[in-house]
């Protein structure tokens, strides 16, 4: 059990143009799914955490407009990446938990902003 | 502060054990985790220790946790060509929110 989706896996896209992630959770309900930017061969940076039916809180530094996150549902998340330049192009990466202490992740998907 | 270090690389060969080490600064973890990601992948999580344990054993994977250092430890046995990876060490606050903080990553390369 505790298997988190994420959907696409790999997405190209023109600048200027908005990308949406989905991230479901396929076998249980998450009280709280995370967003997170990983570049390459770093570590994980925390985006924003998000429960479902309230307004998703963001890490600072992180900006609000642009990476709108909706949790429409206990097992589904949206990061939404509007207006989208060459430097949001990253792995991003969601979890999700139903316990609290545990998080299980997604698989990740790469966005290339031409 | 929030910081998490580790050591950028480990090579071992197969067989052998392998020990990737972390260090933190925040005493008020309650949970601290080993995760593993291989390349292009997500993350998975391998094991979990609770602040209050010293130590943890999963098969072939051995947590110890240092609390008066600050230092937490995964071992793993006899060390597979699969086992190749980066491998997170994690703390999650004692907070509502139960965010998680990452280590910088430890590059595992088992040669045959």
């Amino acid at each position: 059990g505790a298997v988190v989706s994420q959907h696409p896996s790999w997405v190209i896209c023109k600048s200027g143009t908005s990308v949406k992630i989905e991230c479901r959770s396929l076998d249980f309900q998450a009280t709280t799914m995370f967003w997170y930017r990983q570049f390459p061969k770093q570590s994980l940076m925390l985006m924003a955490t998000s429960n479902e039916g309230s307004k998703a809180t963001y890490e600072q530094g992180v900006e609000k407009d642009k990476f709108l996150i909706n949790h429409a549902s206990l097992t589904l998340s949206t990061l939404t990446v509007t207006s989208a330049h060459p430097e949001d192009s990253s792995f991003y990466i969601c979890s999700a938990t139903k316990t609290g202490y545990e998080q299980y992740f997604g698989p990740g998907t790469r966005l290339t902003v031409t | 502060g929030e910081d998490v270090e580790q050591s950028l690389f480990l090579s071992v060969r197969e067989g052998d054990s392998s020990v990737i080490n972390c260090t933190y600064t925040d005493s008020s973890s309650t949970y601290l985790y080993w995760y593993k990601q291989e390349p292009g992948a997500g993350l998975q999580l391998l094991t979990y220790i609770f602040s209050n344990m010293d130590m943890k054993q999963d098969q072939r994977l051995t947590v110890l946790l240092n609390k008066k250092d600050k230092h937490l430890s995964l071992r793993i046995a006899d060390t597979q060509t699969g086992d190749s990876a980066i491998y997170f060490c994690a703390w999650a606050n004692s907070g509502a929110t139960n965010k998680l903080i990452f280590g910088t990553g430890t590059l595992l390369a088992v040669q045959p």
